[in-house]
């Protein structure tokens, strides 16, 4: 897995309003794809291992969906708080005992 | 439990020296990986180490440098130390099996003037 795209890069959306990011990744050679959230001086915090198609996870308001047949996965996050601003990364794995991350959706949740 | 420890948290350097930076993984966690970055990038893998062994390593010059020791703790290193190293420098621990997932240290700022 060579090329991790997120999209967008960067979000403000208002407290309260609903929204989702996009990770694309090469659909050959996968094994599982994990979500982190980073925020600001802290560490990236595990959120979802996902490895089979058609998965979902939930953790409160936060969900996510994986597609390995296309290559993408959908991460959700319904009625944003300001708490939930950080970058969310997205970082596929294809086996090799390395994961590809991508540069990240950075969420502003403005109160 | 005791997360991932990395040392020091802060570090300024002089361009042509040289670092060590320390990673102590959750205890039991026999994987430890190293990922640097900078404004602007991703996070950058730069090597895995799994009982001793470096089982992978990214796309960086050999100025960059790894080791684990029998305990899981690791070491990497970097020589010769240019402006464009100035960097966070994450190491992240992880069961035997990597796609688990990690649970990343806080980092090292490394910057180098």
């Amino acid at each position: 897995i060579l090329n991790v795209e997120q999209s967008p890069q960067s979000l403000h959306v208002q407290e309260g309003d609903s929204t989702n990011f996009t990770c694309s990744f090469p659909s050959s050679n996968f094994y599982a794809l994990h979500w982190y959230r980073w925020e600001t001086a802290k560490s990236p915090e595990a959120l979802f291992v996902m490895t089979l198609n058609g998965d979902e996870k939930k953790k409160g308001r936060i969900s996510a969906t994986l597609n390995t047949k296309e290559g993408y996965s959908y991460l959700y996050i319904k009625g944003s708080q300001p708490e939930d601003s950080a970058t969310y990364l997205c970082a596929p794995y294809s086996g090799t005992y390395k994961y590809i991350f991508g540069t990240g959706t950075r969420l502003k949740v403005l109160a | 439990k005791a997360g991932v420890t990395q040392t020091p948290r802060y570090l300024i350097k002089t361009r042509g020296q040289q670092v060590t930076l320390s990673c102590s993984p959750i205890s039991g966690h026999r994987s430890v990986s190293w990922y640097q970055q900078t404004p602007g990038q991703g996070l950058q893998f730069l090597f895995e180490y799994f009982s001793e062994t470096q089982r992978n390593k990214g796309n960086f010059p050999g100025r960059f440098s790894g080791r684990q020791f029998s305990n899981s703790r690791s070491e990497m290193n970097v020589s010769t130390l240019e402006l464009g190293d100035s960097a966070l420098y994450l190491c992240a621990s992880s069961l035997a099996r990597a796609h688990y997932g990690y649970t990343f240290g806080s980092g090292t700022r490394l910057t180098v003037v």
